[in-house]
């Protein structure tokens, strides 16, 4: 079956980086692409990013643009996604999701399980 | 960007009755290009509807999607107990992708 999975939780220090991947499995990787979604604790769902597992291309939100990196591994079907110089409220669960591989004007299916990334000193 | 209005923002309802969730957008949302997703506690979110009023896989008949333009609807005909949840509606036409946000459907 198609499914993603995520690496585990993280915990970091303001100003330091994170990195968290996304493993595809039971679908040809580079026939799609990968968005990345946030979702801060109880609140709603804030779409980060997308890459294309085919050729690389990446769309980025605006207000993240200059700290986030998304890449894919082609080689092992994993997609990552890098944020920098994390604040506090950066504290969110992180999820990636299969998307369009031309564009992020796809709906997204399925999703990874998330992961936990807590900025705290 | 296109924002997402959902409304209303709980819902209290009783299994077995029928569930109307609304979403509104700021602009026309183009091609039809609006999904909607079901998210229970702790789980990631699950694709119920996407162009508007198509099914995803193994999503049961009693969800429907409905609308364009800028107002879309989706209906639960018979609420079943597993159907308590928040539901988020999103657009997809134009970048950035937005979310609204969300409806929480409890048990009255």
């Amino acid at each position: 079956q198609v499914q993603l999975v995520q690496s585990g939780a993280e915990v970091k220090k303001p100003g330091a980086s994170v990195k968290v991947s996304c493993k595809a499995s039971g679908y040809t990787f580079t026939s799609y692409g990968i968005s990345w979604v946030r979702q801060a604790p109880g609140q709603g769902l804030e779409w980060m990013g997308w890459i294309s597992a085919y050729n690389g291309n990446t769309n980025y939100a605006q207000k993240l643009q200059g700290r986030v990196t998304m890449t894919t591994d082609t080689s092992t079907s994993t997609a990552y996604m890098e944020l920098r110089s994390l604040r506090s409220d950066d504290t969110a669960v992180y999820y990636c999701a299969r998307g369009g591989v031309l564009s992020g004007s796809y709906w997204f299916d399925p999703w990874g399980q998330g992961t936990l990334v807590t900025v705290s000193s | 960007e296109i924002v997402l209005t959902q409304s209303p923002g709980t819902l209290s309802l009783s299994p077995g009755e029928r569930a109307t969730l609304s979403c509104r957008a700021s602009q026309s949302v183009s091609s039809s290009y609006l999904a909607w997703y079901q998210q229970k506690p702790g789980q990631a979110p699950r694709l119920l509807i996407y162009g508007a009023s198509s099914r995803a896989t193994g999503i049961p008949d009693r969800f429907s999607g409905s609308g364009s333009g800028t107002d879309f609807t989706l209906t639960i005909s018979r609420l079943e107990p597993e159907d308590f949840a928040v539901y988020y509606c999103q657009q997809y036409g134009s970048s950035p992708n937005t979310f609204g946000g969300g409806t929480k459907v409890e048990i009255k």
